[in-house]
């Protein structure tokens, strides 16, 4: 099935620094989504890409669809402590709106 | 609108007792999902549903059983717990696009 590598694992940055994310895939994709997990807390929807090349904006964070629609990428520009969490890239999988995630990045930021 | 509601939030269970994590959403949204998180990981899909009487599996079926018969439940049931299945359970709804999570059952087997 779909596989998406999410690289780093973990970020540590102090506040006020940027922090980037990277969804891979081997394989073109249909769409990319972004996911938020907070401590302890469930995954809460983002973004959703599907045009190669696409980049949309939310505040401070910056979402990128490949051109050849296989990797994706979410910026956070000047973190603050409210951005600390996971954050997973997910891909539709086959029928019934199934979703692959990813790995996950887990973001700490430090004062 | 609740959202998606699930409980028990917290459980611990013996080894080989059986349990249902229940799962409830309130925005008529035809797809639902279960998935379990272990510590560190991404979401892997256990069982998943189109519809009120349909059922499939996802990544990881085994152990674990659904029903869907109505729209808005989708309960999770564990038969014979084993420690692997102690993780955290999360449920999920769709329409279409962006998956709305409940707040998850925390799930020990001991």
């Amino acid at each position: 099935g779909q596989q998406v590598m999410q690289i780093p694992q973990y970020q540590h940055v102090q506040e006020g620094e940027d922090f980037t994310t990277y969804c891979n895939s081997s394989t073109t994709l249909s769409n990319i989504q972004w996911y938020k997990q907070r401590p302890g807390g469930h995954p809460v929807f983002l973004i959703q890409l599907v045009k190669s090349g696409e980049v949309k904006k939310q505040k401070r964070l910056t979402f990128q669809f490949g051109e050849a629609k296989k990797n994706s990428s979410l910026h956070i520009t000047a973190t603050q402590t409210t951005d600390v969490g996971t954050y997973f890239c997910a891909t539709f999988t086959g029928g019934g709106n199934k979703l692959t995630f990813g790995t996950g990045t887990q973001l700490k930021v430090e004062l | 609108n609740a959202g998606v509601t699930q409980t028990p939030k917290f459980r611990i269970l013996k080894i080989g007792q059986s349990m249902t994590l229940q799962c409830a959403q309130d925005m008529n949204h035809n797809y639902m999902y279960w998935y379990r998180q272990d510590p560190g990981m991404g979401l892997k899909l256990i069982y998943y549903s189109v519809g009120a009487g349909i059922t499939d599996k996802g990544e990881v079926p085994n152990g674990y059983n659904v029903s869907r018969s109505t729209t808005e439940d989708f309960p999770l049931r564990l038969e014979l717990a084993a420690p692997s299945q102690t993780s955290v359970y999360f449920c999920a709804s769709t329409n279409y696009n962006e998956q709305f999570f409940g707040p998850g059952t925390r799930l020990t087997v001991l």
